[in-house]
């Protein structure tokens, strides 16, 4: 089992919808959870960090259940330039970030 | 003002060749990193250096050399490539002090061993 599992779809929505990205990981004693963003042949970047409390940046919504290890990322009223890929992101005991597979999103007009 | 590069960019190569990448980075940062994302686009970590020192040495082919003369430079060099490291390698950089650590990456280095 992948220590970070993603949806890879991808996801084909139109602009102004609402879509959300499920992320399950397999370590309990994981310590911080991530969304990056990353665009076709770019590198990643931090989208947002996710707090247990859950957290809003703008229209990017991001919620953690430690219970289910369950992470989840809400985009309302898409953009075009939303389209990238969504790596969802954990941080081991260890310190290293364990990636998951990315879940490819693409908002039409 | 770029704050983590790396060349080449584009890297086309022989089986059994050494080749070399490099990675600078400005931001100050004491922690560096160098990814490999395959072609199932799955980012793995390869190593980490904490001021010069090697802290995560994941299960990677000795072929593969991580070397850090200074806090701002990891360089890449791998002996004998082989067809299976095709990749984009990726370094990056991040302050292990920040309140969440966040990791910045450099552009990319497209590999293709032929």
């Amino acid at each position: 089992r992948k220590e970070v599992e993603q949806d890879p779809g991808p996801f084909n929505v139109p602009e102004g919808a609402t879509v959300a990205f499920n992320c399950t990981y397999s370590n309990s004693a994981s310590q911080s959870f991530f969304w990056y963003r990353q665009d076709c042949r770019k590198e990643p970047k931090l989208l947002m960090s996710v707090y247990s409390s859950g957290n809003e940046d703008g229209r990017f919504t991001a919620q953690l259940n430690r219970a289910s290890q369950y992470i989840s990322l809400l985009i309302r009223d898409s953009k075009l330039s939303d389209s990238a890929t969504y790596l969802c992101v954990v941080r081991n005991q260890g310190g290293k970030l364990i990636f998951g597979q990315g879940t490819e999103l693409s908002v039409k007009p | 003002d770029t704050a983590v590069s790396q060349t080449p960019k584009y890297l086309v190569t022989q089986m059994g060749n050494d080749k070399s990448i490099k990675c600078e980075q400005n931001l100050g940062h004491d922690t560096m990193y160098w990814y490999k994302q395959d072609s199932k686009k799955f980012l793995k970590i390869m190593f980490s250096y904490n001021n010069k020192e090697l802290i995560i040495n994941e299960t990677v082919p000795n072929r593969f050399s991580p070397k850090s003369p200074d806090k701002a430079h990891l360089n890449l060099h791998i002996n004998s490539l082989e067809l299976g490291d095709s990749a984009v390698y990726f370094c990056a950089s991040s302050q292990e002090t920040s309140p969440q650590e966040t990791q910045y990456f450099g552009p990319g280095t497209r590999l293709l061993v032929l």
